[in-house]
C-alpha cells in the first residue's frame, strides 16, 4: 500500500523553513527519505527504523512517529539546492519496500 | 571511485523484442534492487536481490525477469510480455553496517519501446 504524502507542492523563498509529512495505512518498521531533481536518479537522504527516531544532517532532519504510522521531513533555512522531488518509502511487516508519489519542492531566490 | 554503472542511458527498442538492462556496483553492497519510474511518479520496485543467485520478486515484476550470478551485477530483461515497458530504469545498491545503512542510485536508463 503506497504511503501517502502531503503537501503535494511547496515553494519556498530562500531561507524559509518547510516541512513534508509521510503516513502509511499499515504499521511500518523503517522510512527512508529520498531526493530526486529533474531528470536525474533519486539520492538516499536517510533512514529512520525506531518509533521515535529523529536524524538529521546539516538543516535536513526528520522523525518517525512509528504509533502514527508516519514520518516527516523538516526542512530548514532552505537553500536553492534543496529543490527537487522528496520522495519516502516505506517498509511494513510482511510487504515489500513502496515509494510515497512524491512532493515536489521548489526553493526561490 | 566506487558507484554504480547503467548502461546505456537511452535504449530504443520495436515492441516485441526482449532487452537487456545492465546494473554493475563496485560498492561491494549486498543488496541490488531494479525499480521502474513513469513520469511524474514515484518509484515502483521490480525485484530485489539480498545475495548472490538469489531474489525476489517485487510489485510489478511482471514482465521482466534478472539474475544475480555475480555480486556486482544484476541485469534487468524486459520481455515482450511486459505491456507498457517505456519508463526510467533505475538500479540501486544498498548495505547496512552496524547501525548504519548506505544506498545509491544508479543514473538510469530511459527505454522507449515503439
Amino acid at each position: 500500500q503506497q504511503p501517502v504524502q502531503s503537501p503535494q507542492a511547496v515553494i519556498l523563498r530562500e531561507g524559509e523553513d518547510a516541512v513534508i509529512n509521510c503516513s502509511s495505512s499499515k504499521a511500518l518498521y523503517s522510512v527512508h527519505w529520498y531526493r530526486q531533481k529533474h531528470g536525474e536518479a533519486p539520492v538516499f537522504l536517510m533512514i529512520l527504523l525506531k518509533g521515535g527516531e529523529q536524524k538529521g544532517h546539516e538543516k535536513i532532519s526528520a522523525s518517525f512517529n512509528e504509533k502514527k504510522q508516519q514520518s516527516s521531513l523538516y526542512l530548514t533555512a532552505s537553500q536553492l539546492s534543496y529543490s527537487g522531488t522528496y520522495f519516502c518509502g516505506t517498509e511494513g511487516y510482511g510487504q515489500n519496500f513502496v515509494f510515497g508519489p512524491g512532493t515536489r519542492l521548489s526553493v526561490l531566490p | 571511485d566506487g558507484g554504480i554503472t547503467q548502461s546505456p542511458k537511452y535504449l530504443f527498442r520495436k515492441e516485441g523484442q526482449n532487452v537487456t538492462l545492465s546494473c554493475e556496483q563496485n560498492l561491494n553492497h549486498d543488496a541490488m534492487y531494479w525499480y521502474r519510474q513513469d513520469p511524474g511518479q514515484g518509484l515502483r520496485l521490480i525485484y530485489y536481490s539480498q545475495i548472490v543467485n538469489d531474489f525476489q520478486k517485487g510489485d510489478i515484476a511482471e514482465g521482466y525477469s534478472v539474475s544475480r550470478e555475480k555480486k556486482e551485477s544484476f541485469p534487468l530483461t524486459v520481455t515482450s510480455a511486459q505491456k507498457n515497458p517505456t519508463a526510467f530504469y533505475l538500479c540501486a545498491s544498498s548495505i547496512v553496517y552496524g547501525p548504519e545503512y548506505e544506498q545509491y542510485f544508479g543514473p538510469g536508463t530511459r527505454l522507449t519501446v515503439t
